[in-house]
């Protein structure tokens, strides 16, 4: 079935550091998104990608749709302690006709000042 | 403007009792979804609605679960009978449709609900 590998599983690192996280899967997805959640809240929507080879930027964030449509990548420069948190990434499945996300396990941010 | 709207934000029912969540999207969207997450774990996929239509239920449970999207008012995740199984965080997302960019989902803040 649809499944999304997301790595890594946590990471741990000092304020200032930039960080990377990719998702890849052996299925083709039509769109990638990635999504922050901290506790008790939803998911806030990051970036939207919609086109193969698509690298979109939101601030210190930039993500990428690889080639493939395989696999995503997400970048956060310069990190600050706001940016603790969980990430996922998530995908439309490429033969879907609904929509209907697929998520990732998540990737736990923790950001030492 | 008002993002998606779900409550309660918390929900105690005991082992056997009915839980309705709702859930109201955003303005300007037709579409409503509805994902199940565990502790640790990312979301899952339950059920696809439009107004007054169920488009995907292929993730929700056969038994016990049902959703609605009417033409009027909110959407509604009930759980008849419920079971400790069933604690978890429920959240709920809306799109605009017609487009990939319009497929976009956004979320509620969630329903934790805790079964007794």
């Amino acid at each position: 079935g649809q499944q999304l590998n997301q790595s890594p599983q946590s990471m741990f690192i000092q304020e200032g550091e930039d960080v990377s996280m990719n998702c890849t899967s052996s299925s083709i997805f039509n769109t990638w998104l990635w999504y922050k959640q901290d506790p008790g809240e939803g998911p806030v929507l990051l970036i939207a990608l919609y086109k193969a080879g698509e690298l979109t930027s939101n601030g210190r964030l930039t993500a990428q749709f690889g080639i493939t449509r395989k696999d995503s990548f997400l970048n956060i420069s310069a990190s600050i302690p706001s940016d603790v948190g969980i990430y996922f990434c998530a995908g439309v499945y490429g033969s879907s006709n609904t929509g209907k996300l697929i998520f990732g396990q998540g990737t736990t941010l923790q950001v030492k000042p | 403007n008002a993002g998606v709207m779900q409550n309660p934000r918390h929900l105690v029912r005991r082992r056997g009792q009915e839980a309705r969540l709702r859930c109201s999207p955003m303005k300007g969207h037709s579409h409503v979804y509805w994902y199940r997450q565990l502790p640790e774990e990312g979301l899952k996929f339950m059920v696809y609605l439009q107004k007054e239509n169920i488009i995907d239920e292929s993730g929700m449970p056969k038994e016990r679960f049902s959703a609605e999207f009417p033409k009027e008012g909110p959407s509604i995740l009930r759980i008849q009978q419920v079971v400790r199984g069933d604690s978890a965080a429920y959240f709920c997302a809306s799109s605009e449709g017609g487009t990939l960019a319009g497929d976009t989902q956004y979320f509620g803040p969630g329903t934790r609900l805790t079964v007794l």
